[in-house]
């Protein structure tokens, strides 16, 4: 079945330094791609998305870019902020398959000052 | 748009009780979810509701859990003589039928289940 990996955390960064999470996907259809940051305390929430091969999502300094030949959907950011501490999830859905979201184990941020 | 509403935020029960959740999705979506997410991990599918029909079932949703979406409004998730292994955070998220920008998931902040 349709599954989503995503690198291990937690990351630790210093305030301004660049980011990179990994997250990878198999799907046997073309799935919707998304990234959904929980910050503590708080709901899920959607940062981004991207519905088709080579689509770049962005939102609030983050992009990640749909690539279908490396079935990968990795989440950047040129410089953190404090702020951005949280658990981000990978997810994606599929149409053939209710549209329900199938997640990432999630990767913990941490951003020092 | 006041959001996806959960209720209640916390539940703490003894094993073998039975305990509801309610969730209130955003007025004009058709579909809802459910999900179950535990410590370290990421929520995980349990059912999907379009406007009052249950479409989809998980087979994590045991015999012991039961939906409902009355009227195609809000919606119930039960549990029944429930155990120390249904602890988890229960989220509910809806969204409007269609593709692409249509179909983003909107998600509650959940009902923590604890089951002594």
């Amino acid at each position: 079945g349709d599954s989503v990996t995503q690198m291990e955390g937690p990351v630790t960064l210093s305030e301004e330094a660049c980011l990179t999470i990994n997250c990878t996907y198999t799907a046997t259809g073309y799935p919707s791609l998304f990234w959904y940051v929980q910050y503590p305390g708080e709901g899920l929430q959607l940062l981004l998305k991207a519905t088709k091969a080579d689509d770049k999502g962005s939102n609030k300094g983050f992009e990640a870019t749909y690539r279908k030949e490396t079935t990968s959907f990795h989440l950047e950011k040129g410089s953190v902020q404090v702020s951005d501490s949280a658990v981000y999830f990978c997810a994606l859905s599929d149409r053939d398959s209710s549209y329900k979201l199938i997640f990432g184990s999630g990767t913990r941020l941490l951003v020092r000052p | 748009d006041t959001g996806v509403s959960q209720n209640p935020r916390h539940k703490i029960t003894k094993r073998g009780q039975n305990v509801t959740f309610r969730c209130d999705p955003i007025s004009e979506h058709n579909r809802l979810y459910w999900y179950r997410q535990t410590l370290g991990q990421g929520p995980e599918f349990l059912t999907y509701f379009q406007n009052e029909a249950q479409l989809e079932k998980s087979r994590l949703l045991s015999d012991r859990f039961s939906a409902e979406r009355p009227k195609g409004s809000f919606s119930t998730l039960e549990i029944q003589r429930t155990e120390q292994g249904d602890s988890a955070m229960y989220l509910c998220a809806s969204s409007t039928a269609g593709t692409g920008s249509k179909n983003i998931q909107y998600f509650g902040a959940g009902t923590r289940l604890s089951v002594l």
